[in-house]
């Protein structure tokens, strides 16, 4: 099945700063998810983003499917960002709606 | 808008115990899977469920089954539970992909935490 890798797993950033989350893939894909799992646990969908370039407010998302990488864009962060990102894509092109995870990128953004 | 409903939210059982979680998906989703997620890892997908049929089958343990029901509801029954089972727990629903513009999108419910003692 398809790897899903993410840089960094530690991101500190001081609020109001920007930062870049990168998620590699080690197949082509037809479903591109990236989540925020907050304090609580909740999963939250950001993006669903196969291919080219979405913004939601101060989050953005861009994949690049021929070469198998997508980045997330936060501005201007605020506390309430802090969590864990996860990238996700489909296990198998026979499994279309499994997905794998990548380890996650853990976000503290401090007051 | 609605979203997955899981339940419970929390649950503490004992080793060698039985524990059942239950799963409504989004109104007209016809796909519903369960996610499995330890402490400081990465959900990891147990299985899932397509017009009530099983789909997929991923690294769900033999201890474990799941049915999906006529109203759609799925169950995820862990029974003979270890100390190793606690974990949240993640019901997710979607609709197949020719039904939606925004593609194969998949929501999760807020997760059921299970604690075995």
């Amino acid at each position: 099945g398809i790897q899903v890798e993410q840089s960094p797993p530690d991101l500190i950033l001081q609020e109001g700063a920007n930062s870049t989350l990168r998620c590699n893939f080690s197949d082509s894909v037809n479903n591109l998810q990236w989540f925020h799992q907050n304090p609580w646990g909740q999963l939250i969908n950001l993006f669903y983003i196969p291919s080219g370039t979405k913004q939601n407010g101060r989050l953005s998302a861009t994949t690049v499917a021929t070469e198998r990488y997508s980045l997330l864009y936060i501005s201007s962060s605020q506390t309430t960002d802090s969590g864990v990102y996860f990238c996700a894509a489909p296990f198998s092109s026979g499994s279309a709606r499994q997905l794998t995870f990548g380890s996650g990128t853990q976000l503290t953004v401090l007051p | 808008a609605a979203g997955v409903i899981q339940s419970p939210r929390h649950l503490i059982k004992e080793k060698r115990e039985t524990a059942t979680l239950k799963c409504y998906p989004i109104p007209r989703h016809d796909t519903v899977y369960w996610y499995q997620q330890g402490p400081g890892q990465d959900p990891q997908f147990l299985i899932s469920f397509y017009e009530k049929m099983q789909s997929d089958k991923g690294s769900i343990p033999d201890r474990f089954s799941a049915q999906q029901f006529s109203d759609y509801h799925s169950e995820l029954n862990m029974s003979s539970l270890e100390l190793g089972d606690s974990a949240l727990y993640f019901c997710a629903s979607s609709l197949v992909e020719k039904f939606m513009s925004s593609g194969n999108t998949i929501y999760f419910g807020e997760g059921s935490w299970l604690t075995v003692v």
